[in-house]
């Protein structure tokens, strides 16, 4: 099976623009989560889609946002990017059963300047 | 509040020794305990996964982990340490605190491991 995947790899953006970040789960998986992941503050849960519902969110501003499509394919958004938004960001998708084990993509490398 | 320690910023070992990796964890219940390791630029890989039975998990590239509920930890360790294992290490425990199903896991800060030819 094609593992996660994320697009773009790596994005470069301007103190207030927005960003949208695309990820594709593993064929079959319908849960998506997504993570924030700097040096400071490690790795960052910031919410999880599953059939198309966000039925979890993390502690970050509104800001963040997400959806998720029919296909399970998932996307975020950042809106007014802030300095303290750079970092990589992690999609992750697991099935709904088992051990929930998840299976991470390889991430998109947000720079904001 | 559940919560993940790695107690260790970074461990160091010679190749062809044995290596561990240090992970404690508090939560409600049962833990459902994972270990994922990042290679540089990389996303994390899935290494094992302990949710019930045998307190020795047997996982990928000769990984295994000792789960231990009396000491609430979950040790990654290895009988032979490569170079090639050298990457940055995390320990993880799924969130059941939230209602209902999900994925959501709670990661520790991370441990690096140099091996030294």
């Amino acid at each position: 099976k094609a593992g996660v995947t994320q697009t773009p790899r790596y994005l470069i953006k301007t103190r207030g623009q927005q960003v949208t970040l695309s990820c594709s789960p593993i064929s079959g998986h319908r849960s998506v989560s997504w993570y924030q992941q700097t040096p400071g503050q490690g790795l960052q849960f910031l919410f999880e889609y599953f059939s198309e519902t966000q039925r979890n969110k993390g502690n970050f501003p509104g800001r963040f946002s997400g959806r998720q499509f029919s296909n399970s394919r998932s996307e975020m958004n950042v809106s007014t990017l802030e300095l303290g938004d750079s970092a990589l960001y992690l999609c992750a998708s697991s099935s709904n059963h088992g051990g929930y084990e998840q299976y991470f993509g390889p991430g998109t490398r947000l720079t904001v300047t | 509040a559940q919560s993940v320690a790695q107690p260790e910023d970074q461990v160091n070992v010679a190749e062809g020794n044995p290596l561990t990796v240090k992970c404690t964890y508090s939560v409600s219940g049962n833990p459902y305990l994972f270990w994922y390791v990042q290679y540089p630029n990389r996303g994390l890989q899935f290494l094992l996964k302990y949710i019930t039975g045998d307190n020795l998990v047997k996982g990928s590239y000769g990984f295994e982990a000792e789960f231990n509920k009396s000491q609430t930890s979950f040790h990654l360790k290895k009988p032979s340490a490569l170079v090639s294992d050298s990457a940055l290490y995390f320990c993880a425990v799924r969130d059941m605190e939230e209602s209902g199903n999900t994925g959501k896991l709670i990661f520790g800060q991370g441990t690096t491991l140099q091996v030294k030819p």
